[in-house]
């Protein structure tokens, strides 16, 4: 069965400082890979997606991801922290022909001024 | 846009008790889905639909049902209320298209506290 690890259920950066979210996937086949941010309060809305087109994956309000097979790994990257960042972040995994998406345990991220 | 529609936003039962909540979505989606969000546990799926009259059962299935009888509406009910099924609730709708698979659209949740 596929699943996602998110190591780190709190990460705390300094505004300005590189933001790293590390998610690790199980599966026996290349999947999709997402990333999805909840602010307070609210449902969760898309990051960003991998699907196979380019391992470097550009998302919304400056977030990128890595996709590394060898590694099993689709770290969640933002050179420059900034306050509305805040947030939670989940990594997700999909491998069949539908939607039927898996999520990790999240992240919480604070920023600190 | 609407969207993702949920109703109630909140609600409180007691044990034993059984409701059901609503969700909609404007969007002609073919895959809809209801994910229960819960501390430390991120979002665990209970249910999804690839199309009216489909369903089939996701991670945490028991105690809940759904059925999809329009594109549109995908309700989740609560046969007999216990208090582990205290939660956050979301439901989420895709367009299943090939070419965005996977891109979930949330509603804004339904808090429930069954006492």
């Amino acid at each position: 069965a596929q699943s996602v690890t998110q190591l780190g259920s709190h990460v705390s950066v300094s505004e300005g400082a590189l933001v790293l979210l590390r998610c690790n996937y199980s599966s026996s086949v290349p999947p999709y890979l997402f990333w999805y941010v909840q602010y307070p309060n609210q449902g969760l809305q898309l990051l960003l997606k991998y699907t196979s087109a380019a391992t470097l994956v550009k998302g919304i309000n400056g977030f990128e991801a890595e996709f590394k097979k060898s590694e099993t790994s689709f770290h969640l990257t933002k050179p420059s922290a900034h306050m509305s960042d805040a947030a939670e972040y989940f990594c997700a995994v999909s491998l069949t022909s539908y939607d039927k998406v898996i999520f990790g345990p999240g992240t919480s991220l604070s920023v600190i001024p | 846009n609407a969207g993702v529609t949920q109703t109630p936003k909140f609600q409180v039962l007691k044990t034993g008790q059984s409701m059901t909540l609503q969700c909609a979505q404007d969007m002609n989606h073919e895959y809809m889905s209801w994910y229960r969000q819960d501390p430390g546990m991120g979002l665990r799926l209970i249910h999804y639909s690839v199309g009216a009259g489909i369903t089939d059962q996701g991670e945490v299935p028991n105690g809940y049902n759904v059925s999809r009888s329009t594109t549109e509406d995908f309700p989740l009910r609560l046969l007999s209320a216990a208090p582990s099924q205290t939660s956050v609730y979301f439901c989420a709708s895709s367009p299943g298209t090939s070419g965005r698979r996977g891109e979930l659209f949330f509603g804004e949740g339904s808090r429930l506290t069954v006492l």
